[in-house]
């Protein structure tokens, strides 16, 4: 089934571990994302990439680094977690065309301790 | 001021009824308008997209937009249980420009 696939699903982890969470798609889309989605405060773009190679930072990308070796995976780390990213971490993918209609993956759910 | 407005709600309606969600926006350059569904505890997925001004309909949902006046809405129809969601609303110029999201309203129909 074409998508986004995205893991690990939860994850609970002490602050200032490293982790990655990982984002795979099968579309061959362009341009690939992640936002954390925080309760009142709504999606927030984090990093993106327009094609393989390329990065850039979106609203909040202090903390989290991404890389973009090839156009199917898109992983995004934190260095040294603390507790306020605390969040559910949704990656996407779109065509960077047209409507540029995002398709997102099922989300990460990390708590950081 | 966000570029895009949208009202958290919770907004709780009784089942068949009609629903009305909107938003605001600020940027005259928008030319696309976007609503998304994200059940809980789900990834927010594409409902309907309109270009420009004008009304698209498919099936109990129809998407409105005001360009003179910066204003989208989402209207629907019958609304089920099953419509209990966040409705995202997104905006777009299109191309390579990224969409710019509203926070969300939360819809409950209940039975």
């Amino acid at each position: 089934i074409a998508g986004i696939t995205q893991a690990p699903t939860s994850q609970i982890l002490a602050a200032g571990r490293r982790m990655t969470l990982r984002c795979t798609q099968d579309m061959r889309h362009n341009a690939m994302y992640w936002y954390r989605q925080d309760l009142g405060l709504g999606l927030r773009l984090i990093h993106y990439s327009n094609t393989a190679g390329t990065t850039g930072k979106g609203e909040v990308p202090d903390g989290y680094s991404v890389s973009r070796a090839n156009t199917d995976d898109f992983p995004l780390t934190l260095a040294s977690a603390v507790p306020s990213q605390t969040s559910v971490y949704f990656c996407a993918s779109s065509t960077d065309s047209g409507a540029n209609v995002l398709t997102f993956g099922a989300g990460s759910r990390l708590t950081v301790l | 001021q966000k570029e895009v407005e949208q009202d958290p709600g919770p907004l709780s309606v009784p089942e068949g009824a009609i629903v009305s969600l909107n938003c605001t926006y600020s940027n005259s350059a928008f030319q696309y308008f976007m609503w998304y569904r994200q059940y809980s505890r789900k990834g927010p997925e594409l409902l309907m997209y309109t270009y420009s001004s004008g009304n698209k309909e498919d099936g109990r949902f129809t998407a409105q937009v005001d360009k003179s006046s910066k204003y989208i809405s989402l209207f629907i129809r019958d609304s089920q249980p099953s419509d209990s969601a966040t409705y995202l609303c997104a905006m777009s110029k299109g191309g390579s420009y990224i969409p710019t999201f509203g926070r969300g309203t939360s819809l409950i129909v209940h039975p």
